[in-house]
């Protein structure tokens, strides 16, 4: 069970758009619509923005968004906002044994 | 709303065993609908998943711990416990409780955080 890849950064300026990308397997990301995104901001907690793909969980402004083609998932942040900078980890469900498995992490910078 | 609180040493010395509590406040563990989850993460570092518990006592754990590790609950105290033997420097980190949603069988997103409490392996 090895950890979803993420790039390390990823940056935009103001009322820009970023997307960060969560690459996995057959056996985690591609093989199931269980893939959701957490943000986390310095020395806090995580906090979910994105559920089954694509789903957000209420109060997660609508600037969020989740998408999923093969094993590859998707989170893109339209119209950033000084308060999206923080990291973004994606997890998915990893089958058989009853697994979940997070990525790496990107840290999203708001130019 | 649910509350979860991590309780626990903020220091162990290696080669012993990290033991640690989280607390449910404002719902009950006992929900057919959720699992509920420890997670860690190293300074600096990302989040690692380190195993799920049912409320009937079922456990699913990270492959790469599971020999050092046991999950545990308690529900007439709406707690549910980690264990993991054997530390090391490398365990070292900030260890989160959560609630996981659940769909029959399978394990779905952690919804709700604890604050997340800092455990340090030095002797």
């Amino acid at each position: 069970q090895s950890a979803l890849t993420q790039p390390p950064s990823a940056s935009g300026s103001p009322g820009q758009s970023v997307t960060i990308s969560c690459t996995g397997t057959s056996s985690d990301v591609g093989g199931y619509n269980y893939v959701s995104w957490y943000q986390q901001h310095p020395g806090k907690a995580p906090k979910l923005m994105i559920y089954e793909v694509s789903k957000r969980p209420s109060g997660v402004p609508d600037r969020f968004s989740g998408s999923k083609s093969g094993n590859t998932a998707s989170l893109t942040v339209s119209g950033l906002q000084a308060e999206d900078e923080a990291d973004y980890y994606c997890s998915s469900y990893a089958g058989s044994n009853n697994l979940s498995v997070f990525g790496t992490g990107t840290k999203v910078t708001v130019l | 709303q649910l509350q979860l609180q991590e309780s626990g040493p903020g220091l162990v010395k290696p080669s012993e065993t990290l033991s640690l509590t989280c607390t449910v406040s404002g719902g009950s563990i006992s929900s057919s609908s959720y699992y509920w989850g420890w997670i860690r993460q190293p300074p600096g570092k990302g989040l690692e998943w380190i195993g799920s518990i049912y409320y009937s006592g079922s456990t699913y754990y990270n492959p790469s711990l599971k020999s050092r590790v046991t999950i545990s609950v308690d529900t007439s105290k709406n707690q549910f416990s980690l264990k993991l033997s054997s530390v090391t420097a490398a365990d070292t980190a900030v260890y989160y409780c959560a609630r996981q949603t659940r769909d029959g069988y399978n394990m779905h997103a952690f919804d709700i955080w604890g604050q997340g409490t800092m455990v340090t392996v030095s002797s």
